[in-house]
């Protein structure tokens, strides 16, 4: 198994461009996870999904969008980029995380806005 | 808003020492809890997990342990290594609604040699 894939590795941005960060997992994950974790903070939760057709919103989701049409894929749009949008961002999944299951990450997207 | 503080954000300590992170949360339905590793430019990684029915659990030099009633946990690393150095992260289950996972900030180790 693949796990958890991302791309692109880095990218850089101009303001008030758009993009799509690619995740995708093969373990046949219910659960996946968008995080942005900015210099040497922690993990906040963007947006997240319990299963194909289904997101909601975490504790950050201003001026990102997601979908989830599959369930091995889960991107996240960013449109009208700023500097504010400027982190790491992973994705993750798990399976059940109330039945104590791991949650998986992956690589990470290195995000750079100017 | 749940909410979980994960304490000393920085901590270091000579090899061989031991090292304690702490934590605590506000959810009481919480009753999953794992520690994550992330090493420089990596992604975080599981080390180490505890669910609510237990107390205590260890896996060689690293063990963690819960108190249910208090609402804290902590990650005690013994006979610390230099590759131990890196940022852990704490996190509780967040029971209500979808099933998410909330993160401490963060705690630096550095292990001097």
């Amino acid at each position: 198994n693949a796990g958890v894939t991302q791309t692109p590795k880095f990218r850089i941005l101009k303001i008030g461009q758009s993009m799509t960060l690619q995740c995708a997992q093969d373990m046949n994950h219910n659960y996946m996870y968008w995080y942005r974790q900015d210099p040497g903070m922690g993990l906040k939760l963007i947006y997240y999904s319990v299963g194909a057709g289904i997101t909601d919103k975490g504790e950050v989701p201003n001026g990102y969008n997601v979908s989830r049409s599959t369930t091995e894929d889960f991107p996240l749009r960013l449109e009208l980029a700023a500097p504010s949008q400027t982190s790491v961002y992973f994705c993750a999944s798990s399976y059940s995380l109330a039945g104590g299951r791991e949650q998986y990450f992956g690589p990470g997207t290195r995000l750079t806005v100017t | 808003g749940e909410n979980v503080e994960q304490h000393p954000s920085t901590l270091s300590v000579q090899e061989g020492d031991s090292a304690v992170i702490k934590c605590t949360y506000s959810d009481s339905a919480s009753n999953y809890f794992p520690w994550y590793k992330q090493e420089l430019g990596k992604r975080p990684q599981l080390i180490i997990d505890i669910r609510s029915n237990v107390g205590e659990k260890k896996d060689q030099r690293i063990a963690v342990t819960l108190n249910k009633t208090a609402k804290h946990f902590s990650l005690h690393i013994t006979e610390t290594q230099p590759e131990d150095s890196a940022v852990y992260f704490c996190a509780a289950i967040i029971i209500q609604g979808a099933q998410k996972l909330v993160f401490g900030q963060g705690t630096r180790l550095t292990i001097n040699p």
